[in-house]
């Protein structure tokens, strides 16, 4: 199994409370991305990195911030949580080398609940 | 943006009976991903086909990158119990930070 891990696993937090999630690999990939899964709607990229301090948005980045110090950390921040982003959210890495695409291997993802 | 048809949304089998299930897309890929989930955990990759007509076994799994690119098949060979899950196909936009773009997802349930 792929090195990452996710924290916390779960998180119950109040609606206009900013909220943090941290994915963390061994793997030394260079790409990582964070997720979120809901029903009637698979899986749906937020942001994604492409390197430490490079950024960008995926899909449904409204609402949510992302940060890349380390090779090894992606920081997820949810500013002001709304009850819309409850969800699971999932976090990907993958590397590629002589420009052919690699796969994306996920962590065990964290349950947001905002109530 | 860019959009997968997943099919069937669910099945219900018996144990030992066949599987299969398509995934088809607007788009060109140059990439298919198949991923298994089971409740409670993260998508786990299954098969990976890079190549258009290619044909990847892994065990008795199949799946099969289309000719045209814009789709692909997973077929599952004599089911077994633990097969049960939630079964998501992706196609990965090779340019850029390769962005997977996800299917709905196939539920299969196993009768005993």
């Amino acid at each position: 199994d792929a090195g990452i891990t996710q924290s916390p696993r779960h998180k119950v937090t109040e609606t206009g409370t900013p909220v943090t999630l941290r994915c963390h690999q061994t793997e030394n990939h260079r790409y990582m991305y964070w997720y979120r899964q809901d029903p009637g709607h698979g899986l749906r990229l937020i942001h994604y990195s492409y390197g430490v301090k490079d950024t960008d948005k995926g899909e449904v980045s409204d609402g949510y911030s992302v940060s890349r110090s380390k090779t090894e950390d992606f920081l997820l921040t949810l500013e002001s949580a709304t009850s819309s982003q409850t969800s699971v959210y999932f976090c990907a890495i993958s590397e590629s080398w002589l420009a052919v695409p690699h796969e994306q291997y996920f962590g065990p993802g964290t349950r947001l609940t905002v109530t | 943006g860019q959009q997968l048809n997943q099919s069937p949304q669910s099945m219900f089998i018996q144990e030992g009976e066949d599987v299969s299930m398509n995934c088809t897309s607007s788009s060109i890929f140059n990439t298919w991903l198949w991923y298994k989930q089971d409740p409670g955990e993260g998508p786990v990759l299954l098969i990976a086909l890079y190549k258009a007509g290619e044909l990847t076994s892994n065990g008795r799994l199949t799946a099969q990158f289309g000719i045209t690119r814009k789709d692909s098949f997973l077929n599952i060979s004599a089911s077994i119990p633990s097969d049960v899950g939630i079964y998501f196909c992706a196609g990965l936009d090779s340019q850029g930070a390769q962005k997977l773009v996800f299917g709905q997802g196939t539920r299969l349930t196993i009768n005993p």
